[in-house]
C-alpha cells in the first residue's frame, strides 16, 4: 500500500513555462514533506521542504504548496529550464519518527524542452 | 567535501554469492540509511541507524544485514544473492530526525 503517490510518471514542459509536479499521501501522521531531484547515475539531492504548519514554501524558482485537508502537495517550477530535466521524488516523514524515515513516491520524470 | 561515498558503483553477482556494499560519510551525521530503487519505483528503506551501535529494520530488510560500528561507516551485507535483489542501492545520512538526508551516488547491482 503506497503511502506516497506520484500519479504522473512523466511530464513534458516547454522552457520558460511552469512545471507542476503533484504528490498525494495517505498517512495523516506525516507532517514534513520534501522534494528531491535526481539526475541519471547520481543520487537524489534535496530540493525543498515544507512543514505541515505551513501551506507554502518558496525558494527561488521552486515553490511547494501543501493542502493538508486534501493530503496533497505540489511543486511548482517557474520558469522551467532545460537543466531542470530530471526525476523528482516527493517524500514524507513524521517528525515524531525517531529514525526520520522518509517514505518516497515513485517519482515523476520532468522533461523541459528548449 | 566528499559527503556520502558508496563503493562499488557497479557490481554483477551470481545467484548465491555474497557481497558488502560500502558506505561512508564525513559529515558526522548520526542517522544513516540504506534504500533500494527498483525501475520506475520510489526508494524503499532497507535498514537505518540512528547512531553507532544502533540499527533497525526498514520496509524491506529481508536478505540484508547491516552494522554500524562507527559514526562514519554503514556497510550493507547481502548474503545468498537472489535475482530479486537486482536494484540500485542508495546510502544516505542526515544530522538528526526531521532534517533532509544526503545521498550517495548509488550502487547498481545485478544478480544473474
Amino acid at each position: 500500500d503506497q503511502q506516497v503517490k506520484q500519479n504522473s510518471p512523466s511530464l513534458s514542459v516547454q522552457e520558460g513555462r511552469i512545471s507542476i509536479l503533484n504528490c498525494d499521501y495517505t498517512n495523516s501522521m506525516f507532517d514534513y514533506f520534501l522534494w528531491y531531484k535526481k539526475y541519471p547515475a547520481e543520487g537524489p539531492t534535496f530540493l525543498i521542504s515544507i512543514s505541515s504548519i505551513k501551506d507554502k514554501n518558496e525558494d527561488g524558482r521552486f515553490t511547494v504548496f501543501l493542502n493538508k485537508s486534501a493530503k496533497h502537495l505540489s511543486l511548482h517550477i517557474v520558469p522551467s529550464q532545460p537543466g531542470d530535466s530530471a526525476v523528482y521524488f516527493c517524500a514524507a516523514t513524521s517528525l515524531n519518527n525517531a529514525g526520520n524515515m522518509l517514505t518516497f513516491g515513485g517519482g515523476t520524470r520532468l522533461m523541459v524542452k528548449p | 567535501n566528499a559527503g556520502v561515498t558508496q563503493t562499488p558503483k557497479f557490481r554483477i553477482l551470481k545467484i548465491g554469492q555474497s557481497m558488502t556494499l560500502q558506505c561512508t560519510q564525513d559529515m558526522n551525521h548520526n542517522y544513516m540509511y540504506w534504500y533500494r530503487q527498483d525501475p520506475g519505483m520510489g526508494l524503499k528503506l532497507i535498514y537505518y541507524s540512528v547512531g553507532a551501535g544502533i540499527t533497525d529494520k526498514g520496509e524491506v530488510p529481508n536478505g540484508y544485514n547491516v552494522s554500524r560500528s562507527t559514526t562514519e561507516d554503514f556497510p550493507l551485507r547481502l548474503e545468498l544473492a537472489a535475482p530479486s535483489q537486482t536494484s540500485v542501492y542508495f546510502c544516505a545520512s542526515s544530522a538528526t530526525g526531521g532534517t533532509e538526508a544526503f545521498f550517495g551516488q548509488g550502487t547498481r547491482l545485478t544478480v544473474v
